[in-house]
């Protein structure tokens, strides 16, 4: 599965849009680009996933770029209870492997 | 709503006890997961089971062993605890879905376990 590269952290004030990039330059054709976050002492949280074209749900939209090599996970509406660590994950297959993620801070 | 429920939150043992641990999903998931999560290692598969008395070694086996008997539950066994496997144990589930890369992971809460 390719690597993927987050920003360590990120603050967002209440309210508004945050927006987390992930790095993902050596990824496969077949391989999808999927997002989870974990709320402290909770276990993880399916977000979204994609593969080529941008999605949307209830929770969050995710935006890929056209080579696929980055992607952008925006929560449009952020509040207090999305702060979390996110992870970004590449993958073809059922092999979850979370690194380090990114802890978003939300503010009031 | 879906859930994933395990059998303890916090669990302390002594070393070289046998412990189990339990995971139960009520979604009629075919797929079932073991992980462990360690700061600085991320999350870690340990074994993983596709059906009934299915199962498949992940990334780090060594010490565990795991059951399932019932679509439903998946145990986790350290046939004789170390200290090295004080850990956060997560359990997860999925669909089937046969190119595997569509189905999203329903996680329990986990289980914190500490071997003194």
């Amino acid at each position: 599965d390719a690597k993927t590269t987050q920003p360590t952290s990120m603050d967002c004030a209440e309210g508004r849009a945050a927006n987390l990039p992930c790095n993902h330059s050596t990824i496969s054709g077949n391989e999808y680009v999927y997002w989870y976050r974990q709320i402290h002492s909770q276990g993880p949280q399916y977000i979204i996933h994609g593969l080529k074209n941008n999605e949307t749900n209830e929770m969050a939209s995710l935006i890929i770029t056209e080579d696929r090599k980055s992607s952008t996970l925006i929560l449009p509406h952020a509040t207090l209870r999305d702060t979390a660590v996110y992870y970004c994950i590449v993958i073809m297959g059922y092999k979850l492997s979370f690194g380090a993620g990114t802890t978003v801070t939300v503010r009031a | 709503d879906v859930k994933v429920t395990q059998s303890s939150r916090y669990l302390v043992k002594r070393t070289g006890e046998k412990v189990f641990l339990e995971c139960v999903q009520d979604m009629d998931h075919e797929n079932m997961f073991w992980y462990r999560q360690d700061p600085g290692l991320g999350l870690r598969l340990i074994y993983f089971s596709y059906d009934v008395k299915m199962k498949e070694k992940g990334d780090i086996p060594e010490g565990y062993s795991v059951s399932r008997e019932k679509k439903e539950r998946f145990s986790l066994i350290l046939e004789s605890a170390s200290t090295n496997q004080t850990s956060m144990y997560l359990c997860a589930s999925s669909s089937y879905i046969p190119l595997g890369a569509r189905d999203e992971q329903y996680f329990g809460p986990g289980t914190r376990l500490t071997v003194t």
